[in-house]
């Protein structure tokens, strides 16, 4: 593994089902991220978590949670999915959270909820 | 409300210089990213501006204003690879990033 790597690429997925977006980094970062992004819109934050343990509530996080049990590791589960949630995910992470420091992107998750 | 603006689309021609412009309402600031996304591809970083001025890095420059909320990306001597969307995003005083919708930059020879 070289980076942030997410798993799957893309999915269509029955809404009502259960779904677990993977994000693995490799870089030692210590915050990690998920958005959503969607067409016309700026990348939206859904959660995240600054260090291992802890996480965090972003600008849309309804119908998500997200669990961070070690430092490589930030999975973003859809307990129910509905297709509002269709739209593209990025994983991203950054060695800390803060000022001056630079986001690394997975290449994403093209998720469609029918 | 948090809000960034950038235009939605943007053409310059091949070895040309282009400017696109980012103004920015936020709660705070602690800086100002610029990151380049190609089509279906994830974002990667270009900047990062705290402090007024220019920053400039190879063919790519970025300016911010923090008085007036405003920052640009220049491109110079562009080709056809710079064809692809970028994004402005401004971190808030709760050190969150708040994103513009990204200019789509067309580039034709």
């Amino acid at each position: 593994i070289a980076g942030i790597t997410q798993a799957p690429t893309s999915q269509i997925l029955a809404a009502g089902r259960r779904m677990t977006l993977r994000c693995t980094q490799d870089m030692r970062h210590n915050a990690m991220y998920w958005y959503r992004q969607d067409l016309g819109l700026g990348l939206r934050l859904i959660h995240y978590s600054n260090t291992a343990g802890t996480t965090g509530k972003g600008e849309v996080p309804d119908g998500y949670s997200v669990s961070r049990a070690n430092t490589d590791d930030f999975p973003l589960t859809l307990a129910s999915a509905v297709p509002s949630q269709t739209s593209v995910y990025f994983c991203a992470s950054s060695l800390r959270s803060g000022e001056n420091t630079e986001a690394f992107f997975g290449q994403g998750t093209r998720l469609t909820v029918v | 409300g948090q809000n960034i603006d950038q235009p939605t689309e943007m053409t310059a021609t091949e070895g040309a210089i282009v400017q696109i412009n980012c103004t920015y309402q936020t709660s705070g600031f602690n800086g100002l990213f610029w990151y380049q996304q190609h089509a279906g591809e994830a974002p990667t970083f270009l900047s990062y501006n705290v402090l007024d001025g220019l920053e400039e890095k190879g063919r790519f420059s970025s300016f911010l204003s923090r008085s007036k909320g405003y920052s640009y990306l220049l491109l110079k001597e562009l080709q056809m690879k710079d064809s692809a969307s970028y994004l402005c995003a401004v971190m808030d005083s709760n050190y969150q990033l708040i994103w513009g919708a990204g200019t789509k930059l067309i580039i034709k020879p």
